[in-house]
């Protein structure tokens, strides 16, 4: 089955635990991204990668890292978590980056930082 | 940069009655546009999109949304709601903002509650 995944889904940690959530694809895409979706706001882009090793800021990046290995996989990050990266976390890829390509979403991690 | 605009955080119908879910965007090329859907403790999964074909599009689910260039707009409608349709939807418009980045511009979102 073509999908996206995310591990974990759902996760609680502390202030400057460092932590990764993981994000793969099995459909081949160029085109990965990571948002996050917080109340009232909508969804905002955090990092995207065009293809291997190629990633850039999206209009949200501090305090994220990110990383484009290999193509299946694009790992989100937090070196040092704050509070305020408390949020709904959406990984998504798509087939080539195009205006017209639809994007692909995993089912989200929920992250709470305390 | 492109935007969209989605009027109403939350619309509230019964079921059987006529759905409709406002989105107006803002960009100075022309638009690709997307509606997209998530259910309770789901990811987003794609409902429908514009891209310059034709202006009605149906998409999944019995829902269609139709581009008004005039009105700059992209509502999303279906004509009898069920139970299943409620969730949270979003009006999305594909922005290429820094010329290599097509991220996603979303709206804030429209839940939609189907009362019986």
């Amino acid at each position: 089955e073509a999908q996206v995944t995310q591990n974990p889904r759902y996760l609680i940690t502390v202030t400057g635990k460092k932590l990764t959530v993981t994000c793969s694809q099995n459909m081949n895409h160029e085109y990965m991204s990571w948002y996050r979706q917080d109340p009232g706001l909508g969804l905002r882009q955090i990092y995207y990668s065009m293809n291997v090793e190629v990633t850039d800021k999206g209009d949200v990046p501090e305090g994220y890292k990110v990383s484009r290995k290999e193509k299946r996989n694009f790992p989100l990050i937090l070196e040092s978590p704050s509070p305020n990266q408390t949020s709904l976390y959406f990984c998504a890829s798509s087939l080539r980056p195009s205006r017209h390509n639809e994007q692909f979403f995993g089912p989200g991690t929920r992250l709470t930082v305390l | 940069a492109q935007s969209v605009t989605q009027l109403g955080s939350h619309v509230s119908v019964s079921e059987g009655a006529l759905v409709l879910l406002r989105c107006n965007y803002s960009s100075s090329v022309p638009p690709y546009l997307f509606w997209y859907v998530q259910y309770p403790n789901q990811g987003l999964q794609l409902l429908l999109k514009y891209t310059s074909a034709a202006t009605l599009v149906k998409g999944i689910n019995g829902f269609e949304a139709e581009f008004k260039k005039s009105e700059t707009s992209f509502h999303l409608t279906k004509p009898s709601a069920h139970m299943r349709d409620a969730a949270e939807y979003f009006c999305a418009v594909s922005d290429n903002s820094g010329g290599s980045n097509y991220k996603l511009t979303f709206g804030k979102g429209t839940l939609l509650t189907v009362n019986p």
